[in-house]
């Protein structure tokens, strides 16, 4: 069966600090990634995602960044950090867009 | 910009009653539709998928799809106080686009 790891799950890091965060999946070959944002009481917003290595699609233009090194790792980084980077970072998969997602368990950023 | 709207609540139903969450999306060419569940600090977990018009049961769940209206819903029977959560629904984008819109979910409260 699939699973997705996702870490790390706490992250507390000051402003202008730099961030990686990690995704990969097991059990499957070339996924789609997702990567969403979800603030304090909002709706999920889609960051960025990719059908293949190497292949990044932006939603968002805002100071972060990702790449699909390998066919199931997914990594999302920035530079400097904002105060407005706070949030709930998701990490999801699917076979297919029009296959249903599966989450990982998220990573909850706080910007000091 | 596909859309894809809910009431973001909350919904306030009595244990035992019958809870009725709607959808409405803007993609006319959309062919799948999904449920999600979102416990408060957890990441979303799906609970239902529908293809087709009509009715799909699993279990306490029916999902309901009307592609000439462009609305899907999900029924959950007898609630219990653990059905509270944030319910979104998500509808992959159609024309060849690799991603998918969710609503901004609806907040269900079963009262005991």
């Amino acid at each position: 069966s699939q699973t997705i790891h996702q870490w790390p799950a706490t992250l507390v890091q000051p402003v202008g600090s730099p961030l990686s965060l990690e995704c990969t999946v097991e059990g499957t070959s070339n996924p789609n990634l997702y990567w969403y944002r979800q603030a304090a009481g909002r709706g999920l917003q889609l960051l960025f995602y990719s059908v293949g290595i190497g292949q990044i699609s932006s939603e968002v233009p805002q100071n972060l960044s990702a790449s699909r090194p390998q066919d199931r790792q997914f990594i999302l980084s920035s530079k400097k950090l904002l105060l407005s980077d706070s949030g709930f970072y998701l990490c999801a998969w699917s076979p297919t867009a029009n296959q249903p997602q599966h989450f990982g368990d998220g990573t909850r950023l706080s910007i000091l | 910009q596909k859309e894809v709207e809910q009431n973001s609540g909350p919904l306030s139903v009595p244990e035992g009653a019958i809870a009725s969450l709607n959808c409405t999306y803007s993609d006319r060419g959309s062919q799948s539709f999904f449920w999600y569940r979102q416990y408060s600090g957890k990441s979303p977990e799906l609970i239902m998928f529908i293809y087709s018009n009509g009715d799909k049961e699993d279990g306490r769940f029916t999902a309901q799809l009307n592609k000439a209206s462009q609305y899907v819903s999900l029924l959950i029977r007898d609630s219990q106080p653990s059905d509270s959560a944030t319910y979104l629904c998500a509808v992959p984008d159609s024309g060849g686009y690799q991603k998918v819109t969710f609503g901004i979910g609806t907040k269900l409260q079963v009262i005991p």
